[in-house]
């Protein structure tokens, strides 16, 4: 039972366009959600985190939404970039359960020069 | 700031082995995390630690599997016998309170 998911396995785009990435998660105790990004033999790296207490986080290019009535948060990059080409995974966690974190499948994205 | 270290980077041994994997946190952080990467399941929890102590163990997939924290700055994962199954990527992670995980290069494992 998957209560993280992310249902596009690759996207690929254009430089200097948007890159939008998807989550959609089924508990809805989850405050908590962050997005990493993994390039290849290396370990995931924190990217940027919303609460649940707001609906946008914004850190340079890269935007994070979280709309809790559908249950999905959604991950912005513009302009994106050859070097943002990684996976990126999606997180979800209960405050008080101590950082524990509950990842999506990730999503490989390509962006093309 | 070294980061998270794991140890070794890659590991290639025998159905029916012991295989122990290394994981030094980050100086000061007082939360432990270990990962298993899979391509059916992702990335999964296995089990983490607070200030050394186990919290959660529930994603510990059968009694072969083991993990230590002796000391705020060494934790153990050991997988005996290991199976062809358990060939994954073994990651450690580690945090301030609630602050974002840091994790480490991992460790492949290889079981044939």
């Amino acid at each position: 039972d998957q209560q993280v998911k992310q249902n596009s396995p690759s996207l690929s785009v254009q430089e200097g366009r948007i890159s939008i990435l998807n989550c959609d998660y089924t508990n809805s105790m989850f405050d908590y959600f962050l997005w990493y990004k993994k390039y290849p033999a290396e370990g995931p790296t924190f990217l940027i985190s919303i609460s649940s207490i707001k609906d946008k986080n914004e850190d340079g290019r890269f935007t994070v939404f979280l709309n809790k009535s559908a249950k999905h948060l959604s991950l912005h990059i513009v302009p994106s970039q050859p070097g943002d080409s990684a996976v990126y995974f999606c997180a979800a966690s209960y405050r008080n359960q101590g950082g524990k974190l509950i990842f999506g499948q990730g999503t490989e994205l390509s962006v093309k020069p | 700031d070294a980061g998270v270290i794991q140890s070794p980077r890659h590991e290639v041994t025998e159905m029916g082995q012991e295989v122990t994997l290394r994981c030094k946190p980050i100086s000061g952080h007082n939360s432990l995390f270990w990962y298993r990467q899979t391509m059916m399941r992702g990335l999964e929890l296995l089990i983490y630690f607070n200030n050394n102590v186990p919290i959660d163990d529930s994603g510990m997939p059968e009694d072969r599997f083991s993990a230590k924290m002796p000391n705020a700055s060494f934790s153990t994962l050991k997988i005996q016998p290991s199976e062809p199954r358990d060939s994954a990527v073994y990651f450690c992670a580690s945090s301030l309170k609630n602050s974002p995980l840091h994790f480490g290069n991992g460790t492949r494992l290889t079981v044939t």
